[in-house]
């Protein structure tokens, strides 16, 4: 089983939907890294959070220390949405990020 | 001010040839790292960097693959001997680093080189 596990790995939806991305792992971390990459490759920093959560335009970003998961949501989604969204968590202890394999997510219009 | 940068954009090299990487952080950003991703692949830790402190090199796939960063700030990744199987996207990202190896600072990533090993 992969430490850190994203679903669903491909979710299309039309323009306007709310969407969610799940996040479960299972190692102990100090936070939890969501990335944005685009389809011409290049990654953005999302979100870094350690509990609770965290907004940032239609972006929500939710953690459950006890429970291991973190979800992605956006709101009012539009096609410029689409992209990998990759979450990744710092291992406690080791100087080492894991990620989960990404979702793709495609909003047409 | 400038982002991260690295050059060179692509790289194109024969198996068996050594190539090097170069990571520009964002200036005053002490922690730096290196991911690698391959086609259709995600992202893959490589080596971290805080400061001036002793990298871990657990991560880097063989000991083909080594990686340096001088006076704390530009930092390169050496493949030798490259083969097939090292054709990948290699992104570099920076971060302030004030967690020591905790990992909790928004990452600013570089645009990548995309290494072609025929």
């Amino acid at each position: 089983k992969n430490e850190v596990e994203q679903s669903p790995q491909n979710l299309t939806a039309q323009e306007g939907e709310f969407i969610t991305i799940n996040c479960s792992y299972s190692v102990g971390i100090s936070a939890l890294h969501w990335l944005q990459q685009h389809p011409g490759g290049g990654i953005v920093s999302l979100f870094m959070l350690s509990s609770g959560k965290k907004k940032h335009g239609r972006l929500i970003a939710t953690i459950n220390i006890q429970e291991k998961h973190s979800s992605l949501h956006i709101t009012a989604s539009h096609p410029r949405d689409s992209a990998v969204y990759i979450c990744a968590v710092p291992i406690q202890g080791a100087q080492k990020l894991v990620f989960g394999q990404g979702t793709r997510l495609t909003i047409n219009p | 001010g400038a982002g991260v940068s690295q050059s060179p954009s692509n790289k194109v090299t024969e198996k068996g040839k050594d190539v090097e990487l170069r990571c520009d952080p964002i200036s005053g950003h002490t922690a730096l790292y290196w991911y690698r991703q391959s086609l259709g692949q995600g992202l893959e830790f490589l080596i971290y960097f805080q400061g001036n402190s002793a990298p871990d090199k657990s991560g880097l796939p063989s000991d083909r693959f080594s990686a340096e960063r001088t006076g704390g700030s530009v930092s390169t990744l050496t493949i030798q001997r490259t083969q097939q199987e090292d054709s990948a996207v290699y992104l570099c990202a920076s971060s302030l680093g004030f967690f020591l190896a905790r990992h909790t600072d928004t990452q600013y990533f570089g645009p990548g080189t995309r290494l072609t090993v025929l």
